[in-house]
């Protein structure tokens, strides 16, 4: 079984500064590890995700996320953040092979001013 | 433009009263997936479908039914509908093969049920 444990459940920042958004995981087997964003009112959107190769993986809007094996994380930053990027962020591992993620419960980033 | 669709959007029923959520993908996908989204708890997934004719259960399927006898199309039934299944509720569909079918992943936009 796999669990994914994201330990903030809410991020305020400020315009332009940079954000680090934290997912852990355990998993008995290799897994595939994604993030996810999801703007108020909406589904969720596919943000980035590591399937193998370099460990560092990044979007079209510049976040980046790294996988790191031995400390069983994939943390989700941004240099530096606009108000358009206030969403519910969720983080989700699926194994190798399988089809059936499991999600983080979600961090909230709020975006000020 | 490639999408999923959810319909209603929006639903106020009763316990005990079977209701179904259409929800379809115009992408030829053959992996498509229901979750229901509850405040503090995430995603959680209550059935998924590999292709047509073939479904599993997901983490939470109790109370819930699926069908898939057409590719593009996988409705969400609830028989009988109690308070606890309160919830936001997504369609979702993957693509490609191997490995790759990771990289097309659309979620629908959402299903708000509420059962009295």
């Amino acid at each position: 079984a796999q669990s994914v444990t994201q330990l903030d459940s809410q991020v305020p920042v400020f315009e332009e500064a940079p954000v680090e958004l934290r997912c852990n995981y355990s998993s008995s087997v290799s897994v595939y590890l994604f993030w996810y964003v999801q703007y108020p009112n909406q589904g969720l959107q596919l943000l980035l995700k590591y399937l193998s190769g370099s460990t560092l993986v990044e979007s079209i809007n510049g976040f980046e996320a790294e996988f790191n094996k031995s400390q069983t994380s994939f943390h989700l930053r941004k240099p530096s953040v606009h108000i358009s990027d206030t969403a519910e962020y969720f983080c989700a591992v699926i194994p190798g092979g399988s089809y059936i993620p499991t999600f983080g419960r979600g961090t909230s980033l709020i975006v000020h001013p | 433009e490639a999408q999923v669709t959810q319909n209603p959007r929006y639903l106020i029923t009763v316990t005990g009263k079977k209701l179904t959520v259409t929800c379809s993908q115009n992408m030829n996908h053959e992996y498509m997936s229901w979750y229901r989204q509850d405040p503090g708890l995430g995603l959680r997934q209550i059935y998924y479908s590999m292709n047509v004719e073939v479904t599993d259960k997901g983490d939470v399927p109790e109370g819930y039914k699926v069908s898939r006898k057409e590719k593009r199309n996988f409705p969400l039934i609830l028989e009988s509908p109690s308070p606890n299944q309160t919830s936001l509720y997504f369609c979702a569909s993957m693509g490609g093969s191997g490995r790759s079918s990771y990289n097309e992943q659309f979620f629908g936009p959402g299903t708000r049920l509420t059962v009295l």
